[in-house]
């Protein structure tokens, strides 16, 4: 089983500027994956990135990168130069060897131009 | 290509209906994937498809809630007897086989009255 805790209710940043959701997890498997999915109002999730657990480097998506901390159990996004478009709702996601995706409660994120 | 579609957009029911809804997976995905939104949470899943099979049946809420998959392509979850607790946003996803990777449609929005 997996549980995933995104503490961040609310964000805001400001356009241009860069900004961190952070999530951290906990599982008991030795190999799983970890993803952000972006929310906008339209309400279609979107994969925005995905990070597996046997890798060291952090996964990156043009401005979207990850801080992979596996001991600590920490996978947080960071944003850079922030766009208007960027505004959604961010659910962190675990999935484990039953391929089901377990995801925290989410962060709404805001960009102020 | 298309991604997975879902229908209806919008489902408004009285208490006690019986409602389906639709689940259109993107060609070739084997996995289908139903979980459930409600206002401001995270997703909650319900159910997992590998082919027409369901392995996972653990997140279906009462015995009120079947779903089912035919031609390992399109699925129907339906919910009988609603009641007002069941308003929720439902969302279907799907994935290449042994991957963990998820694409998500855009969901039905079930109100209940």
């Amino acid at each position: 089983a997996q549980t995933v805790t995104q503490s961040q209710p609310e964000m805001s940043v400001q356009e241009a500027e860069t900004v961190t959701l952070s999530c951290t997890y906990d599982t008991s498997e030795n190999n799983y994956y970890l993803f952000w999915y972006k929310q906008p109002p339209s309400r279609q999730m979107i994969l925005v990135i995905r990070q597996e657990a046997y890798k060291q480097q952090n996964a990156t998506e043009n401005r979207f990168s990850v801080n992979f901390q596996k001991a600590a159990k920490s996978f947080s996004l960071k944003i850079s130069d922030s766009q208007l478009g960027d505004t959604a709702m961010y659910f962190c996601a675990c999935g484990g060897s039953n391929y089901k995706l377990t995801f925290g409660k989410g962060t709404l994120l805001t960009v102020n131009p | 290509g298309a991604g997975v579609s879902q229908s209806p957009s919008n489902k408004v029911t009285e208490k006690g209906k019986d409602v389906e809804l639709r689940c259109d997976p993107i060609s070739g995905h084997t996995a289908l994937y139903w979980y459930r939104q409600s206002l401001g949470q995270g997703l909650e899943f319900l159910i997992y498809f590998q082919g027409n099979s369901a392995p996972d049946k653990s997140g279906l809420p009462s015995d009120r809630f079947s779903a089912e998959r035919t031609g390992g392509s399109v699925s129907t979850l339906t919910i009988q007897r609603t009641q007002q607790e069941d308003s929720a946003v439902y969302l279907c996803a799907s994935s290449l086989e042994f991957r963990y990777e998820q694409y998500f449609g855009p969901g039905t929005r079930l109100t209940v009255t």
